[in-house]
């Protein structure tokens, strides 16, 4: 079945360190989006990538890099620069511009311990 | 710059009755509204969308919602709730430029809590 594979599921990382969140697509779509949620905060784009080998800065992406070397994927990582990054991070991918909508993936739960 | 309101952090109503979830947007041109569910610890899952055409659009789980050009409005409804409906809800918008710049901006999400 064509979807997107975020893992892991759950991670936990130390205060200085910097972790990648691995999301992989076999929709063959163009687009790829990173988003944190937080409670009562809605969805707030990280980055987001249209093309192999681009992408753009979205509303919150101070602490965060990407890469899109493959159309497959787009991982993020969170950086130690990254002040408050626990949260819950999602994954999604569209066809063209997304103008009929996302497809996400089940998400990775981030916490610093 | 486009923007949506969920008003509603949390919606109660008790299974078998109809249920209403509030959206309201704003936006430069015409627009694309879609509505998503998430249970815990998951993702997004598409509900529905309004691209053009008819108001009143139906979508998966029995769930429809009606886009009012005038009030900015595109309301989630169902005529009868039911426990396993109980989850959050988000709405969203793009305009209908279809170039790189456009994405998708989502409300804060409603909590629809069904009871017996």
């Amino acid at each position: 079945d064509g979807g997107i594979t975020q893992s892991p599921k759950y991670l936990f990382r130390k205060e200085g360190q910097n972790v990648t969140l691995s999301c992989e697509q076999n929709l063959n779509h163009d687009a790829m989006y990173w988003y944190r949620q937080d409670p009562g905060q809605g969805l707030r784009l990280i980055y987001y990538s249209q093309i192999v080998n681009d992408f753009q800065k979205g509303d919150i992406a101070e602490g965060y890099s990407v890469s899109r070397e493959k159309k497959e994927s787009f991982p993020l990582t969170v950086t130690s620069a990254q002040k408050n990054p626990t949260a819950f991070y999602l994954c999604a991918s569209s066809i063209g511009t997304g103008a009929l909508g996302y497809t996400f993936g089940s998400g990775t739960r981030l916490t610093v311990v | 710059a486009q923007s949506v309101a969920q008003p509603e952090d949390q919606v109660n109503v008790a299974e078998g009755n109809p249920l209403t979830v509030k959206c309201t947007y704003s936006v430069s041109g015409n627009p694309y509204l879609f509505w998503y569910v998430q249970y815990p610890n998951r993702g997004l899952q598409f509900l529905l969308k309004y691209i053009t055409g008819d108001n009143l659009v139906k979508g998966s789980y029995g769930f429809e919602a009606e886009f009012n050009k005038s009030q900015t409005s595109f309301h989630l409804k169902k005529p009868s709730a039911l426990v396993s409906d109980s989850a959050l809800y988000f709405c969203a918008v793009r305009d209908s430029y279809t170039g790189t710049a456009s994405k998708l901006t989502f409300g804060t999400g409603t909590r629809l809590q069904v009871t017996l």
